[in-house]
């Protein structure tokens, strides 16, 4: 157990719908990553914040959004869904002295019918 | 886009056998990681080796880079059929402002039958 925590396990949603993935990082952890998990794309980096701040954007739609909360907590949002957007939706988190070393939750699983 | 080139895709061998990977990637680094995933679960980080070291050993894992080349390798001694899983190396960047952005490989599948 990473200490890293996602909600839900599993997802499953239909063509032009939103959903919303939560994460809460290891205590005391400020940085939060997203990272998505496709068979075609493999792990692609989504986006980094750091105590509630936006500090690094990978391959992320437009369709998709993230923030993170006074709390640490962080949310992705991704909307319009397509096919394609179904995947394994991960969050990882740091610790402060160090981004190289990061936590992997357990995953989203997104499925998009 | 995926950084690292993983090989081999598909690694089987026999519990206390050796297992190597290979990973090679583009551009500058800081650091090179290797992580480990079970089946669909999440990502385990195993070992981080930095731009300005060789090789890197934790418990039966041997770690090595070589910048010139672009590439590193994973070893794991004496291998246990608990091994079986994805194993990725992963980039983080030099310079600029990736921050902690990692670029993860292909991944290579390893199983160890007992």
């Amino acid at each position: 157990d990473s200490g890293v925590t996602q909600t839900p396990k599993h997802l499953i949603t239909a063509t032009g719908q939103r959903v919303t993935l939560r994460c809460s990082p290891r205590s005391g952890d400020l940085s939060v990553y997203w990272y998505q998990q496709s068979l075609d794309q493999g792990l692609q980096f989504l986006i980094q914040y750091y105590n509630g701040e936006e500090r690094a954007k990978g391959n992320i739609l437009e369709r998709f959004s993230a923030q993170q909360f006074p709390d640490l907590h962080s949310e992705l949002n991704l909307s319009s869904l397509e096919l394609g957007d179904s995947a394994l939706y991960f969050c990882a988190s740091s610790p402060r002295y160090s981004w190289n070393e990061q936590f992997f939750g357990p995953g989203t699983r997104l499925t998009v019918l | 886009s995926q950084q690292g080139e993983e090989d081999p895709q598909a690694l089987s061998i026999q519990e206390g056998e050796n297992a190597t990977m290979n990973c090679s990637y583009k551009t500058s680094i800081n650091n090179l990681q290797w992580y480990r995933q079970n089946s669909g679960r999440g990502l385990v980080h195993l070992i981080l080796i930095r731009s300005n070291e060789r090789e890197k050993h934790s418990g039966r894992l041997r770690v090595t880079l070589d910048t010139s080349k672009k590439s590193s390798s994973l070893l794991i001694t004496a291998s246990r059929a608990a091994d079986t899983a994805s194993y990725f190396c992963a980039t983080a960047n030099a310079g600029g402002t990736s921050y902690g952005k990692l670029t993860f490989g292909q991944g290579t599948i390893l199983t160890v039958h007992p």
